[in-house]
């Protein structure tokens, strides 16, 4: 059973725009939950994190909001930049499991000049 | 700084055989996680070493085994390779291995079983 989903598996957004890209999880004794973003031939690169006290951080042009209740994470970038464009992970943590990441299948992101 | 680097970039082996995958962390990192990551789908926790201990285990056979060095290096081994085992390996190290400790990820290295 996938603990972690990201149910778009390609976003297609325009140069200036908002990317939003959704995450839902099952196990509500995940508490630290992060990004990555992973370019082609290159391993996964951290984006950003939040903890579970939290509901939203930012850096720069990424933000995270996590909703506890819905066990629903979401990152936005703005404005996207075709830099940007990569697939994105999702990932969580437990409180009892060492650094251990449970990753979601990804989001292909696409932003378009 | 170099950044972590991981051995052979890709590697073909046939049904049953071994292979031997190598991880050099990046400078100062003592934790070493190893992830297998299939075709569409995200990576997915094999082991996690710190302090060449092994700290934490994801739900992979016993063909998998991981050790890691005096010099934080690591090996990831599997044996009785098959078909399914077909991925990019990757391997992550952070400082001390603890929760809001950032994990930086190799470029992995493709296996290919034929």
């Amino acid at each position: 059973d996938q603990q972690v989903k990201q149910n778009s598996p390609s976003l297609s957004v325009q140069e200036g725009r908002i990317s939003i890209l959704n995450c839902d999880y099952t196990n509500s004794m995940f508490d630290y939950f992060l990004w990555y973003k992973k370019y082609p031939a290159e391993g996964p690169t951290f984006l950003i994190s939040i903890s579970s006290i939290k509901d939203k951080n930012e850096d720069g042009r990424f933000t995270v909001f996590l909703n506890k209740s819905a066990k629903h994470l979401s990152l936005h970038i703005v404005p996207s930049q075709p830099g940007d464009s990569a697939v994105y992970f999702c990932a969580v943590m437990n409180n009892n499991a060492g650094n251990m990441l449970t990753f979601g299948g990804g989001t292909r992101l696409m932003v378009k000049p | 700084d170099a950044g972590v680097t991981q051995s052979p970039t890709h590697l073909i082996k046939t049904r049953g055989q071994h292979v031997t995958l190598r991880c050099s962390p990046i400078s100062g990192h003592k934790s070493v996680s190893w992830y297998q990551q299939v075709l569409g789908q995200g990576p997915q926790f094999i082991f996690q070493y710190y302090e060449k201990e092994e700290r934490g285990r994801g739900n992979f056979p016993d063909r998998f085994s991981a050790r890691q060095f005096p010099n934080y290096s690591s090996e990831l081994n599997v044996n009785a390779l098959l078909l399914g085992d077909s991925a990019l390996y990757l391997c992550a190290s952070s400082r001390l291995g603890t929760k809001a400790d950032t994990q930086y990820f190799g470029p992995g290295t493709r296996l290919t079983v034929l």
